[in-house]
C-alpha cells in the first residue's frame, strides 16, 4: 500500500509560472526522495532531503521538508513544457529499506 | 541515463507463462531492489538484495522469485503469470543497505500479459 499522499493529483500551469507540489506521509522517516517519470518510462532521481534538513535546492527545484507535519513540497521554478511529467515523493522509513511511493501529481506545462 | 539497464524493454506473454527480467546496477552499488508500477496499485516494493543476499520483502507474491548474482546483477523470475501482472517492472540500486541513500531506477521492463 502506498503511504504518501500527493497533492494535487494533477496540474496545469503555463511556461514561465512556478509549480507547487505537496507530498505528506504517515510514520517517521530517514529521508524522502523526488522521482519524475515522463509518461510510463523509468523513474528519475531529481533531489534526496533527509530528516533532519529542512531545505534543498537543485537548479530550479527547491524541495522542503516539515518532519513536525509530515510533508514535503517540490517547488519547480520558470516551469519550461520539458517538465511535463508525474512527479512521485517517495519515503525512505526509519528502520526499512524500501522506497514507499506516493500516488504522484501529473504536472502539464504548456507553451 | 542512471546507469542501471534492464532487459528486455517489453515483454508480451501469455497466462500461466514464466519470465525472468534482468537488471545490471550502477557500477559500485552492492544493493538492487525492485519495483513494480501498476495502474491500480502504484508504484510498490517487491524485493531488495545487497551483495548477493536477500535484505528486505515487500508486496512479492510467491509466484514471483529473485536473485541476484556474484556480479551483482540481479533477475526477476515472475511464474504462472496472471493477466493482473500486467505492468511495468523497476530495478534500482543503490551504494548501502540501510536505506540513506538515492536509488536509481532503471528504464522499466513493461510485462504484458494477454
Amino acid at each position: 500500500s502506498q503511504q504518501g499522499e500527493e497533492d494535487p493529483q494533477a496540474l496545469s500551469i503555463q511556461e514561465g509560472e512556478n509549480a507547487t507540489m505537496n507530498c505528506s506521509y504517515k510514520t517517521s522517516i530517514n529521508n524522502l526522495q523526488w522521482y519524475r517519470q515522463n509518461s510510463g518510462r523509468g523513474l528519475v532521481h531529481l533531489i534526496l532531503i533527509r530528516s533532519n534538513e529542512r531545505e534543498k535546492h537543485s537548479g530550479r527545484l527547491r524541495v522542503t521538508l516539515d518532519t513536525s507535519k509530515k510533508s514535503s513540497s517540490l517547488l519547480i521554478t520558470a516551469s519550461r513544457a520539458a517538465d511535463t511529467a508525474s512527479y512521485f515523493c517517495a519515503t525512505m522509513n526509519t528502520g526499512f529499506q524500501k522506497l514507499v511511493f506516493g500516488t504522484g501529481t501529473r504536472l502539464l506545462v504548456s507553451p | 541515463d542512471s546507469g542501471v539497464t534492464q532487459t528486455p524493454k517489453h515483454l508480451i506473454t501469455a497466462t500461466g507463462q514464466r519470465v525472468t527480467l534482468r537488471c545490471s546496477p550502477r557500477s559500485g552499488d552492492l544493493s538492487v531492489y525492485w519495483y513494480q508500477q501498476s495502474l491500480d496499485q502504484g508504484l510498490q516494493f517487491l524485493i531488495q538484495y545487497y551483495n548477493g543476499e536477500e535484505r528486505a520483502k515487500g508486496n512479492i507474491l510467491e509466484r514471483f522469485s529473485a536473485q541476484q548474482f556474484p556480479d551483482l546483477h540481479s533477475e526477476l523470475n515472475l511464474s504462472s503469470l496472471e493477466l493482473g501482472d500486467s505492468a511495468l517492472y523497476f530495478c534500482a540500486s543503490s551504494v548501502g543497505n540501510l536505506g540513506l541513500d538515492t536509488q536509481y531506477f532503471g528504464p522499466g521492463t513493461r510485462l504484458t500479459v494477454l
